[in-house]
């Protein structure tokens, strides 16, 4: 069963901290993506990455890096954590059109 | 670009009474076209798809979809709604070179009342 974990369900960090989510695929998928979940605005992708060590810009990176060093693994990073970032953050993987989604990070900074 | 709208931010259904919720898209050339939904504490699960063919597309759960290219719209249906099916549901197309990529809909909350 195709199976996309993410490293915790809920997470609360204070402002000014550097903050990783990790996710981890089983599908042996190319691509990676992250995106954050905000009410009434859906889904806005931060970062995609379609092989190892690649990564491209998403709509609202501003604030965001990421790193694959694997092909099975891909990091959110939040070099300097801020309110406004805030938000459930979804990891997701494909490989052609369908996408599986993680369960979802719930980040509350403070 | 290829966009998505969802109307309605939220729906209200009794249970056992028909639900639709609705999508209208915005592509050049031939739509792809999807559902996801999001049950409470859950990531996004895949529902259906419209790739081509026949317009009524059969999905997971109960769920169909109805592709209308002149209304430029695909609503999802199901025929009696359960209390279950209460969720968060994202129309979807995909874009870039391999269709690799989603735009999403903002999601619509659909309520379900015994």
């Amino acid at each position: 069963d195709v199976k996309v974990t993410q490293s915790s369900r809920y997470l609360v960090k204070r402002t000014g901290e550097k903050v990783f989510l990790e996710c981890v695929q089983d599908m042996d998928h190319e691509n990676m993506f992250w995106y954050r979940q905000d009410p009434g605005l859906g889904l806005r992708l931060i970062y995609f990455s379609y092989d190892v060590k690649m990564k491209e810009k998403g709509d609202i990176p501003e604030g965001y890096s990421v790193s694959r060093e694997k092909k099975e693994r891909f990091s959110l990073i939040l070099e300097s954590a801020s309110t406004n970032q805030t938000s459930m953050y979804l990891c997701a993987s494909s490989h052609r059109y369908e996408q599986y989604f993680g369960p979802g990070t719930r980040l509350t900074v403070t | 670009a290829q966009s998505v709208a969802q109307p309605e931010d939220q729906v209200n259904v009794a249970e056992g009474n028909p639900l639709t919720v609705k999508c209208t898209y915005s592509v050049s050339g031939n739509p792809y076209l999807f559902w996801y939904v999001q049950y409470p504490n859950r990531g996004l699960q895949f529902l259906l798809k419209y790739i081509t063919g026949d317009n009524l597309v059969k999905g997971s759960y109960g769920f169909e979809a109805e592709f209308n290219k002149s209304q430029t719209s695909f609503h999802l249906k199901k025929p009696s709604a359960l209390v279950s099916d209460s969720a968060l549901y994202f129309c979807a197309v995909p874009w870039g070179c391999a269709g690799n990529m989603l735009t999403f809909g903002g999601g619509t909350r659909l309520m379900v009342k015994p």
